[in-house]
């Protein structure tokens, strides 16, 4: 079966400070995609980044990057300078051959002034 | 830029009403995706649909139903609502062209069953 965990439930930082936000994947197959999304106070869920499983490089895009590392079966987001209106849920999310994403739980990223 | 409606932001509803909650997207893509969003569930998949008049049951189908009579829109009903279906609602579309594409979100629909 296949799985998301993301531990960190909350976390907390203040402004221009660098977050970490972790993903750790479960599965079997050698082929899958992983993803990870915003989520604003708003609601809606914003596509951030997608990442094979044949391509470990890592990206990087303004602020934010992405660390993946097959051989601990992590997908780790980074924000460097934080800002207030990094403020979300960021979910991270797993997909196989087939249709559905399997999504982590969650971490509700707090950044205070 | 992809584009994905929901007909409703927010939604109160009495218990054994049938609810219907609409999606719309504009970008031609074949596969569209119903998800509930409960805190500390996280979201899970309750259908989708990858072609017209096709559906198929993902995590958590009971008590619901859907239909895609047209490519663009993707209807989520609730036969008789109950108030364990107060739930955000998330409505997703894909390009699907064989592989996995991604799926892009709509703004979501707040239920409250009363």
């Amino acid at each position: 079966a296949q799985k998301v965990t993301q531990a960190q439930t909350e976390i907390s930082v203040v402004e221009k400070e660098d977050v970490t936000l972790d993903c750790v994947y479960e599965t079997r197959d050698t082929t899958y995609y992983l993803f990870w999304y915003k989520q604003p106070p708003s609601g809606e869920l914003v596509f951030l980044i997608r990442r094979n499983s044949f391509d470990e490089q890592n990206e990087i895009s303004g602020r934010y990057s992405w660390n993946f590392q097959k051989s601990t079966s992590s997908f780790n987001f980074t924000i460097t300078a934080s800002q207030v209106v990094d403020s979300a849920v960021y979910f991270c999310a797993l997909a196989l051959s087939g249709y559905a994403l399997n999504f982590g739980k969650g971490t509700s990223l707090l950044v205070t002034p | 830029d992809v584009k994905v409606t929901q007909s409703s932001r927010y939604l109160v509803k009495r218990t054994g009403e049938k609810v219907f909650l609409e999606c719309v997207q504009d970008m031609d893509h074949e596969n569209m995706f119903w998800y509930r969003q409960d805190p500390g569930l996280g979201l899970r998949l309750i259908y989708f649909s990858y072609d017209v008049k096709m559906k198929e049951k993902g995590d958590i189908p009971e008590g619901y139903s859907v239909s895609r009579e047209k490519k663009e829109r993707f209807s989520l009903i609730l036969e008789s609502a109950s108030t364990n279906q107060t739930s955000m609602y998330l409505c997703a579309s894909s390009l699907g062209t064989g592989r996995l594409e991604t799926q892009y979100f709509g703004p979501g629909t707040r239920l409250l069953v009363l």
